[in-house]
């Protein structure tokens, strides 16, 4: 079991552009939650989503991001148009139905740097 | 505890001896809460979990404390390693949902 899997690890892209991070969680998992998280704070919900549903996300911003979780394939955010104050590591986390036997399990997160 | 500070409340301990982080949480309603341990450049690490209709838990070097007047939340380990020093997070959910709030996290160093 490889657990959680995010890529890239690094990402750097230009203001405007695009940026897209995966997740695939755990085998067996069919929850994932995305959250962000800035320097010496703590992580910040985005969305949770189970296969292909969007359960919450009232931690997503209005405007340029958006999350999907398809039948097939790992989950994507995705992020339009980036600014520098996008810049962050993002984390995935995934669990089986119910969380509560050993919380989440979360990936090595994708640190996002806007130049 | 929502995450406020830009920097990290530090504490510094000597190897072997016990350390005790604490978080305050904001929510009455949370019903379920998590210590995690972030290490630097790699994501969080669950260390240990308690429900509400517990006040004590303990696990392999760690004890966590719960108490539900005050709202707050204690990570208790013992004989502190080295390979301990990290940022440590609680983090807390409510009423079966699965979002968890994490509060802004404490840093340990353990001084040889």
């Amino acid at each position: 079991n490889a657990g959680v899997m995010q890529n890239p690890r690094h990402l750097v892209r230009r203001r405007g552009q695009e940026a897209r991070l995966r997740c695939s969680p755990m085998k067996g998992h069919s929850h994932v939650y995305w959250y962000r998280q800035l320097p010496e704070e703590g992580l910040k919900f985005m969305v949770y989503l189970q296969k292909e549903n969007i359960i919450d996300e009232s931690g997503m911003p209005k405007e340029r991001f958006s999350a999907e979780f398809p039948k097939e394939g790992p989950s994507i955010l995705r992020i339009q148009q980036v600014v520098r104050g996008d810049s962050a590591a993002y984390f995935c986390a995934s669990s089986p139905p119910s969380n509560r036997d050993s919380g989440y399990t979360f990936g090595s997160g994708t640190r996002l740097t806007v130049v | 505890g929502e995450s406020v500070g830009l920097h990290l409340p530090t504490l510094s301990v000597q190897e072997g001896d016990n350390s005790i982080i604490n978080c305050a949480y904001s929510n009455s309603a949370s019903d379920y809460f998590i210590w995690y341990k972030q290490e630097s450049g790699k994501g969080p690490q669950f260390i240990i979990d308690i429900r509400s209709n517990m006040d004590k838990r303990q696990g392999q070097r760690v004890t966590v404390l719960l108490n539900k007047t005050v709202k707050h939340l204690s990570l208790q380990i013992a004989a502190t390693q080295p390979g301990d020093s990290a940022v440590y997070f609680c983090a807390e959910t409510y009423n079966a949902g699965n979002m968890l709030t994490f509060g802004g996290g404490t840093r340990l160093m353990v001084k040889p």
